[in-house]
């Protein structure tokens, strides 16, 4: 366990669906990541957010929207989704933006769209 | 185009064997260098983080080198277990807070 919980950890969504993925973490943690594992691609980063504000955004479609209500929770709100976006979504955070920090990660949510 | 190369792509190697990878990142606007190990069905790890050219790290068996001038990483693990397996990912990060992922290196470990 890393501290870092995510829900739900399968999904199955229609193109038309409107969901959200959950990520908790109680490490006390300031940031906190999405980041999207694509079948046979690198791991990349889509969000961050520190200290509940949005940093970065890395030219992530509108399609994927972020939400940071407080420093322990992130959401990210899925809607009119294509069948390419069927990944590994996983969250993370950090005791800050510091780039010297370690980050701990969630298990992750198997997305597909169908 | 940001690219971060790992090599070699996958690998076996002998339980009691010592093995090395290596990942290779752009050299300049270097920050950080990351390394994670990711085991099937599991949270990617943190296993260093490295900022200065020369650093060394290590954590139990296994360490890491950096090179920031000629832009490689290595990592090694010393006396394989089959514990060992997984995926290593490198992670390069830029000073204007860019982050890329390598592809990763698959190790198995054959007892």
């Amino acid at each position: 366990e890393t501290g870092v919980t995510q829900t739900p950890r399968h999904l199955v969504m229609g193109m038309t669906n409107k969901k959200s993925l959950k990520c908790e973490q109680h490490l006390g943690h300031n940031a906190m990541y999405w980041y999207k594992q694509s079948a046979k691609k690198p791991l990349e980063l889509m969000f961050v957010y520190n200290f509940k504000e949005q940093t970065e955004n890395n030219s992530v479609p509108s399609r994927f929207s972020p939400e940071c209500p407080n420093s322990s929770h992130l959401f990210l709100h899925l809607h009119t989704l294509q069948p390419e976006d069927s990944a590994l979504y996983l969250c993370a955070s950090s005791p800050s933006r510091e780039m010297n920090t370690e980050a701990f990660f969630g298990q992750g949510t198997r997305l597909t769209v169908v | 185009i940001l690219n971060v190369e790992q090599s070699p792509q996958s690998l076996h190697v002998q339980e009691g064997d010592s093995t090395n990878f290596t990942c290779s990142f752009p050299s300049s606007n270097f920050y950080a260098l990351h390394w994670y190990r990711w085991e099937t069905a599991k949270s990617p790890e943190a296993l260093f983080v490295m900022t200065l050219n020369g650093d060394e790290k290590k954590k139990g068996r296994i360490s890491a080198t950096l090179n920031t001038k000629e832009g490689y990483s290595y990592l090694y693990i010393k006396g394989s277990q089959p514990e060992d397996s997984a995926t290593y990912l490198c992670a390069f990060e830029t000073s204007y807070d860019k982050v890329i992922f390598g592809p990763g290196t698959s190790l198995s470990v054959i007892p």
